[in-house]
């Protein structure tokens, strides 16, 4: 079955060190992968994005992820946290045309927590 | 402001009193999707439609029914709501799936007591 994984429900920084959160997934041939962050009683907002091309892709509010397809992750890091970037993370993937590619698939989502 | 409008925001009724979520997007987008959030389980697809014509079910549909009777509008139907049916609702769009990247609104929280 399809699927994405966010192996960790919370992650907690102090705010200026690097982030990483985690997500693999498990989906065939070469799916499209996706960042989205939810702040408090908000919608969830587009971050980031991997189709093809180079692994290291960067997205909004200096945010980037990390493509790995030996592994088949992508992880999302920043260099220096801030502590308005505490929110819900999710991990998304569509996957190629012949696997449903009419949806998302999503994660479970991660919660960050940058403390000052 | 380009922008995903869901109405109720907020919302408790009862075991079989039907409700009607609506979603309007002011795109112009194609595609639509409803999807419901639940803690664990992040989001999953309920319904989406690629346009007017095209409207099919998602992973998990039962108990819902949606509408496109016109390219702004997906509206979500709840004909017998259940208690397994509080979550909190989410209506997305996007000019058309190719890239996947989507809009969403802000969310329908809704209470079936």
């Amino acid at each position: 079955a399809q699927s994405v994984a966010q192996p960790e429900d919370q992650v907690n920084v102090a705010e200026g060190n690097p982030l990483t959160v985690k997500c693999t997934y498990s989906v065939s041939g070469n799916p499209y992968l996706f960042w989205y962050v939810q702040y408090p009683n908000r919608g969830l907002q587009f971050l980031l994005k991997y189709i093809t091309g180079d692994n290291l892709v960067k997205g909004s509010y200096g945010f980037e992820a990390e493509f790995n397809k030996s592994q088949t992750s992508f992880h999302l890091k920043k260099p220096s946290a801030l502590v308005s970037d505490s929110a819900l993370y999710f991990c998304a993937v569509r996957p190629p045309f012949s696997g449903g590619y009419n949806k998302l698939i999503f994660g479970a989502g991660t919660r960050l927590a940058v403390h000052p | 402001e380009a922008q995903v409008t869901q109405n109720p925001r907020y919302l408790i009724t009862v075991t079989g009193k039907k409700l009607t979520v609506t979603c309007s997007q002011n795109m112009n987008h194609e595609y639509m999707s409803w999807y419901r959030q639940d803690p664990g389980l992040g989001l999953r697809q309920i319904y989406y439609s690629m346009n007017v014509e095209v409207t099919d079910k998602g992973d998990v549909p039962e108990g819902y029914k949606v509408s496109r009777k016109e390219k702004r509008n997906f509206p979500l139907i709840l004909e017998s709501p259940s208690p397994n049916q509080t979550s909190l609702y989410f209506c997305a769009s996007s000019p058309t799936f190719d890239t996947g990247e989507l809009f969403f609104g802000e969310g329908s929280r809704l209470t079936v007591l």
